[in-house]
């Protein structure tokens, strides 16, 4: 089992709708998660960075953390077709040096 | 303007032959990471660095080597011992080694 599930998609959406985006992890230690977009052919761009569990909300974005159940969300509003890429999950622990998981990736297409 | 420079964006490798990915920052970053990214995978870190002068293997170092004699740059080599060589390859860096990271714009290796 991987220590970081992600549904690679492609999930596909029209313009102005809500975008749902998950990843469940395995190990209970990670204490940041983060999310990142990368649009084809370019390197990953971070969009979210949380720590522990709650809600982060920046413009359009929000990021949610259950550590309870091990599942993080990213959720978009007003989805624009500009959107569309490839979006990654990613978490680490806190302590037992340096170790970021990154999820495989979902693909979102928004239709205009 | 800040950021990770990554050349070049598209390099052809005959079978058997080295070749040297560029990776500088110009972010004052502390550590330094190569990953590699396949289809359908997530990434997988390759080497990362703390500090000038040194570097630890990643889950996947067989067949690459790195080297770090500046704080702003961090070449990888991919040797002809590397099996598979032919992915994505993305240079990242952050302030320190538990802080999120910020990456280049790839290098994607063809071996023909």
């Amino acid at each position: 089992q991987k220590e970081v599930e992600q549904d690679p998609g492609p999930l596909s959406v029209p313009e102005g709708a809500i975008v749902s985006l998950n990843c469940t992890y395995s190990n209970s230690a990670f204490q940041y998660f983060m999310w990142y977009r990368q649009y084809s052919r370019k390197g990953p761009e971070l969009l979210m960075y949380t720590y522990s569990s709650g809600n982060k909300e920046d413009g359009r974005f929000t990021a949610q953390v259950d550590k309870s159940s091990k599942y993080i969300s990213l959720f978009i509003r007003d989805s624009q077709p500009s959107d569309s890429a490839t979006y990654l999950c990613a978490m680490r622990k806190n302590t037992g040096g340096f170790k970021t998981i990154f999820g495989a990736g979902t693909r979102l297409f928004v239709k205009a | 303007d800040g950021g990770i420079t990554q050349s070049p964006k598209y390099l052809f490798r005959k079978e058997g032959q080295n070749v040297t990915l560029s990776c500088e920052q110009n972010l004052n970053h502390d550590a330094m990471y190569w990953y590699r990214q396949d289809p359908g995978q997530g990434l997988r870190l390759i080497y990362y660095s703390q500090i000038v002068n040194d570097f630890q293997k990643g889950d996947i170092a067989e067949g690459y080597s790195v080297s770090r004699e500046k704080k702003e740059s961090f070449p990888l080599t991919v040797t002809s011992a590397q099996k598979n060589p032919t992915a994505f390859y993305l240079c990242a860096s952050s302030s320190g080694l538990n802080t999120e990271a910020f990456f280049g714009q790839g290098t994607r290796l063809t071996v023909v």
